[in-house]
C-alpha cells in the first residue's frame, strides 16, 4: 500500500481563522513533507519532518505551522493567512534517509486552500 | 545547487502514437531522478525512479526513461500513448544521499488527441 491521504479535499477560509490540514500515511515511512502547489507551477517544497523532527524549513511564514506528533501524522496549522496563501497544498512521505532503503517519495491527492 | 529543465511546455501527441518528454538535469554529484506524473487537481503519482544501476528503468503505465550521464539527460517514453495518458508530467532531481529536497522542472503538459 502506498498510500497518502490528506483531509479536507477543499478548505475555504477567511484571513482571521485558524484551521489545520492533517496527512496521514501508513507505509512505515518516517519522513513526512509539506510542499505547496500554485496553479501551472511546479510543488515548492516547505517541510520536512525525519523521525518527526523538523529537518528542513524552506524559510516559510510563520503563519504556517506544521506538527509531526507521530511518525504517521503530519499537520499543518494555518492562522493569519493572506489570499495569495491560496494553492494545493500536498502532503509526501518517504523512508528517512541513511537507512539504506529506496526513498522515493509518495504524495497525497492534496488539500486545495482559498483564502477569501 | 541542483536544476531541472523540461524544454517543452506543452506536448500533443496524437493516441497510439510514440511519446518522448525531455529532461536535463544540474547536478555535481550522481542525481537522484524521478518522473511524476499529475492529471488536474490531483497528487502526484511516482512513475519511475533512477538511483544507480541499469540506466533504463521501466515504471508504471508502460513508461521507461534513460539516464545518459553525458547528456546529464533523463528522458521519458512510451512505444504507445493512450487518451489517458493526458496530464502535466515533472522530472524532479532529489539530493544524494538524502532525496529528501527535490528538485522539480517546471512541468510538461501532455495533450492526447483521439
Amino acid at each position: 500500500d502506498t498510500e497518502v491521504t490528506q483531509t479536507p479535499k477543499h478548505l475555504v477560509m477567511g484571513m482571521t481563522n485558524k484551521k489545520s490540514l492533517k496527512c496521514e500515511q501508513h507505509m512505515g515511512h518516517r519522513a513526512m513533507y509539506w510542499y505547496k502547489q500554485k496553479a501551472k507551477k511546479p510543488p515548492e517544497l516547505m517541510f520536512v519532518y525525519s523521525y518527526e523532527k523538523l529537518s528542513i524549513n524552506e524559510s516559510v511564514p510563520s503563519r504556517f505551522s506544521p506538527e509531526c506528533p507521530n511518525s504517521s501524522l503530519l499537520n499543518l496549522h494555518l492562522h493569519a493567512l493572506q489570499p495569495e496563501d491560496s494553492a494545493l497544498y500536498l502532503c509526501a512521505s518517504s523512508q528517512a534517509p541513511g537507512t539504506g532503503l529506496s526513498y522515493e517519495q509518495y504524495f497525497g491527492p492534496g488539500t486545495r486552500l482559498t483564502v477569501t | 545547487a541542483q536544476s531541472v529543465t523540461q524544454p517543452d511546455i506543452h506536448i500533443t501527441v496524437s493516441e497510439g502514437a510514440s511519446l518522448e518528454l525531455r529532461c536535463n538535469y544540474s547536478y555535481g554529484a550522481t542525481p537522484y531522478l524521478f518522473w511524476y506524473v499529475q492529471s488536474p487537481g490531483q497528487g502526484l503519482q511516482l512513475l519511475l525512479k533512477y538511483f544507480s544501476g541499469d540506466t533504463l528503468v521501466q515504471g508504471i503505465k508502460g513508461f521507461e526513461a534513460e539516464f545518459k550521464r553525458s547528456q546529464s539527460s533523463f528522458n521519458l517514453r512510451k512505444p504507445s500513448v493512450h487518451w489517458s495518458d493526458a496530464a502535466e508530467y515533472f522530472c524532479a532531481v532529489g539530493e544524494g544521499g538524502t532525496a529528501s529536497k527535490l528538485t522539480f522542472g517546471t512541468g510538461t503538459r501532455l495533450q492526447v488527441t483521439l
